[in-house]
């Protein structure tokens, strides 16, 4: 595709419910990134693919979290039992990967927990 | 100490002046660097790549220095839709891109 796209834009749920968030990277990009940017704070790295395995989940910050990618196409980050906390914006981007890094973000799905 | 620091501003700038950012990173083995804006509410975009020698782009120019684990952005002729926040980006050689907190500008008119 011609960006990085990711649904929902926006999401809205209750406390507890589990909620799945779509990456659909730039064709051809192997790595792909997600980030967590609350209001008014810097980007929260939370897990790294390249290709379909993830060598870097260390800001996964708890359990609750979970993503999976296929092949070099789609990813879905996943967050179970969401709580109050969670609430932010999640921003995923790809890459060419070696040796050339830039990255480009899609718009982010902004999620609010009630 | 944070892997990439940046001072978080706010830096207010009168239209037309010059600024400058740095940005300080922790590993000496980091691979590469970048610029990127990131407007209210928006996504980042990538302003510009770092490369080793320095690199130039229109009003923009950006800086590496190795030995002291800094690079650094400089806007000349800054316009109001200057007006963002700018964040460091280092790879670290993982291809784990690591963000800065941003510096956020403001050129007032």
């Amino acid at each position: 595709g011609a960006g990085v796209s990711q649904s929902p834009s926006n999401k809205v749920t209750e406390k507890g419910k589990d909620v799945e968030l779509r990456c659909d990277p730039i064709s051809g990009h192997t790595a792909l990134y997600w980030y967590r940017q609350r209001l008014g704070q810097g980007l929260e790295f939370l897990i790294y693919f390249q290709g379909n395995s993830a060598p870097d989940k260390s800001g996964l910050p708890s359990d609750r979290f979970s993503a999976e990618r296929t092949g070099e196409s789609v990813s879905t980050l996943t967050i179970q039992r969401t709580q109050q906390e969670d609430s932010a914006v999640y921003l995923c981007a790809s890459s060419l990967g070696p040796p050339r890094s830039e990255a480009f973000f899609g718009q982010g799905t902004r999620l609010t927990v009630v | 100490r944070k892997e990439v620091e940046q001072d978080p501003g706010p830096f207010n700038v009168p239209e037309g002046a010059t600024v400058a950012f740095n940005c300080t990173y922790s590993n000496s083995a980091s691979q590469s660097f970048f610029w990127y804006r990131q407007d209210c509410r928006k996504e980042p975009k990538l302003l510009m790549s770092v490369y080793s020698s320095g690199n130039e782009d229109g009003r923009f120019t950006a800086q590496l220095n190795r030995a002291s684990q800094y690079i650094s952005l400089l806007i000349r002729d800054s316009k109001l839709s200057d007006s963002a926040t700018y964040l460091c980006v280092v790879n670290f050689g993982n291809e784990k891109l690591t963000f800065g907190t941003g510096t956020r500008l403001t050129i007032i008119p």
